[in-house]
């Protein structure tokens, strides 16, 4: 069966500081691959999505960056953050092609200070 | 004005009570999926509706997608607290460029006393 890791669950950081998180997937191949923020614990904004190794697609303009290195595995990065940029980011994959379920990641909780 | 609204944004029962709550497109989906978040956690899948009219029950819920396929409804019968938290609904749409993008409403929180 597939299953969804993310990492760290919890990163307490400075402003200024660099982040990257960590998102890989087991059990599959060729997954499609987001990025969203859930400020609040409300609703999801996108950030990111990838459809293959070294394809992002960005969906709004802000401080991060996402990479995917491998097939099944995903990361958002910046090289400084702002304080905005605290939030609960969630990982998620779904199997090719359009309309398949997405299934998502345990979050990592990000606190900039 | 929001492509996916969710509503109520809060809601309060006590155990035992039936609850609905609705989501509204502004466009025609191509899905609708229901998903719940306990606090600090991932999202867990529930449902996925995706034809006109169409009806799935898993437990003591029940979500339900309309005929023009722009409004969905998830029902939860006889609630326990076992289903607090949040509840969101998230759209996919049709198109060359969807991805497989969705787009999510705010969320509802369900708080459910025993």
């Amino acid at each position: 069966s597939q299953t969804i890791h993310q990492w760290p669950a919890t990163l307490v950081q400075p402003v200024g500081s660099p982040l990257s998180l960590e998102c890989t997937v087991e059990g599959t191949s060729n997954p499609n691959l987001y990025w969203y923020r859930q400020a609040a614990g409300r609703g999801l904004q996108l950030l990111f999505y990838s459809v293959g190794i070294g394809q992002i697609s960005s969906e709004v303009p802000q401080n991060l960056s996402a990479s995917r290195p491998q097939d099944r595995q995903f990361i958002l990065s910046s090289k400084k953050l702002l304080l905005s940029d605290s939030g609960f980011y969630l990982c998620a994959w779904t199997s090719s092609p359009v309309g398949e379920t997405q299934y998502f990641g345990p979050g990592t909780r990000l606190l900039v200070l | 004005s929001q492509e996916l609204e969710q509503s109520p944004q809060s809601l309060i029962v006590q155990e035992g009570k039936n609850l609905t709550i609705n989501c509204t497109s502004s466009k025609t989906l191509y899905g609708l999926y229901w998903y719940k978040q306990k606090y600090g956690e991932g999202l867990i899948f529930l449902m996925m509706l995706q034809k006109g009219g169409e009806e799935k029950s898993h437990e003591k819920i029940t979500a339900k997608l309309d005929e023009k396929k722009q409004q969905s409804s998830l029902h939860i019968t006889a609630s326990q607290p076992s289903h607090a938290g949040i509840y969101l609904c998230g759209a996919g749409y049709a198109g060359g460029t969807s991805y497989g993008k969705l787009t999510f409403g705010q969320g509802t929180i369900l708080t459910v006393h025993p």
